[in-house]
C-alpha cells in the first residue's frame, strides 16, 4: 500500500526556533510537495522537488526552505518560525508531476 | 494560469439525502481532473480520478463525478449520504502539457451531513 509518513501529527515551538518538517515515501515517487491548508484557501504549495537535491518554489515559498537529500525523504524548514506560520502543513508524493499524488497524515504546526 | 472554483464552501444535507458538490475549472486545455476527501485531522484521500474515457467516473464510498469540457466542470455526487460521509471534498485539475503541470486545488467544501 502507498504511503507518504510525515514525522509528527503535532507540533508547537516558539517563535524564532527553527523548525524542521519531515516527511518519508515508500512509493519510489520522483516527485515531492509540500503544502500549507488553511481555512478557507485551500491547499497552496510551498515548495515541490522533482528528483533528489532539486527544488522549486511553489506559490507561498517566503519563510520557507526545504531538502531533499535522498529519494524518499523530503524536509520542509521554517528559517525562523513566526506565528503566521501556524498551520496544517501537508506532504505529498507522486510518480508524475500532473497526477495523483498521495498525501501524508498532515502536521498541525502551532507557533507560539 | 490554471484555476478550480468550488463555489460552495459548505453544504449541509440531512442522511440519506442526495448530494452535489460543484467544481469548475478555467482551461482551454486537455486536463487530468480529481477529486480528494479529507476527513478532520486527516491527509487527504483519493476519492475518484478523471484521465481519459467515459465522462462519468465511479470513485470509493459510492461516489461518481461527471466530466464537462463544455462546461469545464466535474461535479461530485452521490445519491445516498451517510454520517460518515461528512469531511471535507477538494477538487483538483492538471493541465497535459500546458503551462501548469501541477495539481491545482481547490478551496474546498466542507459536506456536513445531519441525522
Amino acid at each position: 500500500d502507498v504511503k507518504v509518513t510525515q514525522s509528527s501529527r503535532y507540533l508547537v515551538k516558539r517563535t524564532g526556533e527553527k523548525v524542521f518538517l519531515e516527511c518519508v515515501q515508500d512509493m519510489d515517487h520522483e516527485n515531492m510537495f509540500w503544502y500549507r491548508q488553511d481555512p478557507g484557501l485551500g491547499l497552496r504549495l510551498i515548495y515541490f522537488s522533482y528528483d533528489v537535491k532539486m527544488k522549486e518554489k511553489g506559490d507561498i515559498p517566503e519563510g520557507y526552505s526545504v531538502s531533499r537529500e535522498k529519494k524518499e525523504r523530503f524536509s520542509l524548514i521554517l528559517e525562523s518560525a513566526s506565528t503566521n506560520q501556524t498551520s496544517m502543513y501537508l506532504c505529498a508524493s507522486s510518480f508524475h508531476l500532473n497526477t495523483e499524488a498521495f498525501f501524508g497524515q498532515g502536521t498541525r504546526l502551532t507557533v507560539v | 494560469a490554471q484555476s478550480v472554483t468550488q463555489l460552495d464552501s459548505q453544504v449541509p444535507v440531512f442522511e440519506e439525502a442526495p448530494v452535489e458538490l460543484r467544481c469548475n475549472y478555467s482551461s482551454s486545455v486537455s486536463v487530468y481532473l480529481f477529486w480528494y476527501v479529507q476527513y478532520p485531522n486527516q491527509g487527504l484521500q483519493l476519492l475518484l480520478k478523471y484521465l481519459s474515457g467515459s465522462t462519468l467516473v465511479k470513485g470509493i464510498n459510492g461516489f461518481e463525478a461527471e466530466f464537462n469540457k463544455s462546461q469545464t466542470s466535474f461535479h461530485l455526487r452521490k445519491p445516498s449520504v451517510h454520517i460518515s460521509d461528512t469531511a471535507e471534498y477538494f477538487c483538483a485539475v492538471s493541465d497535459l502539457g500546458g503551462a501548469t503541470n501541477k495539481l491545482i486545488f481547490g478551496t474546498g467544501t466542507l459536506l456536513a451531513v445531519q441525522p
